[in-house]
């Protein structure tokens, strides 16, 4: 079973400042994705970046970076240039991909706030 | 519709009843999820449909709690003698199936909220 690892439960950072979240899994899969999903208190899931684990090259996604390390199996958030828009509950996700079937497991989240 | 939509937004019940949530997912989307999230905490897998057959109903508590997507579109969460530890939010989302740029991204409605007194 696949299991999402996110050690911090809360963090803040000041607007403008740079934060990085963490996020560990465990898998004997070789082929899956990698999520980030915001949750802001409207609770609606948004989708922040996406990493394929067969591609080397960290995604981005304008403020919104990632540092995939495969091999350490870590898949950590870095949010440049925080704005007050970006507080909100931050969840990383597994996607176990087998013919066709996609299993999502999520971390149990790090709430992040930005301070003005 | 444009996007996943979830019906009730809030619902309330007393202990012992039946309720029903409803999900409907994104026009032409194949994969449906089910999530519980309790509060402070991650979503939980319940189900996961492709199209109308349940692929994984690991995630399911136990039997008070069903799913249904009889064509392939909309979805129907049932839980049976509710109990004051069903109280969570549930999620469903819906995904694409396929290689495309947009398959495998789950896109999650508001929720609904369920509260068991």
């Amino acid at each position: 079973a696949q299991t999402v690892t996110q050690s911090q439960p809360e963090m803040s950072v000041q607007e403008a400042e740079t934060v990085t979240l963490s996020c560990t899994y465990d898998t004997s899969e070789n082929n899956y994705y990698l999520f980030w999903y915001k949750q802001p208190p409207s609770r609606q899931m948004i989708l922040v970046i996406r990493q394929e684990a067969y591609k080397q090259q960290n995604a981005t996604e304008n403020r919104f970076s990632v540092n995939f390390q495969k091999a350490a199996k870590s898949f950590s958030l870095k949010i440049s240039d925080s704005q007050l828009g970006d507080t909100a509950m931050y969840f990383c996700a597994f996607m176990r991909r087998s013919g066709g079937y996609q299993k999502v497991t999520f971390g149990t989240g790090t709430k992040l706030q930005v301070i003005p | 519709g444009a996007g996943v939509s979830q019906t009730p937004s809030n619902k309330v019940t007393e202990k012992g009843k039946y309720v029903e949530l409803r999900c409907d997912p994104i026009s032409g989307h194949t994969a449906l999820y089910w999530y519980r999230q309790s509060l402070g905490q991650g979503p939980e897998f319940l189900i996961y449909f492709q199209g109308t057959g349940a692929a994984d109903d690991s995630g399911l508590p136990n039997d008070r709690f069903f799913a249904v997507r009889p064509e392939g579109s909309v979805s129907t969460l049932k839980i049976q003698r509710t109990e004051r530890g069903d109280s969570a939010v549930y999620l469903c989302a819906s995904s694409p199936l396929g290689q495309g740029s947009g398959a495998n991204v789950l896109t999650f409605g508001a929720g609904s909220r369920l509260t068991v007194l």
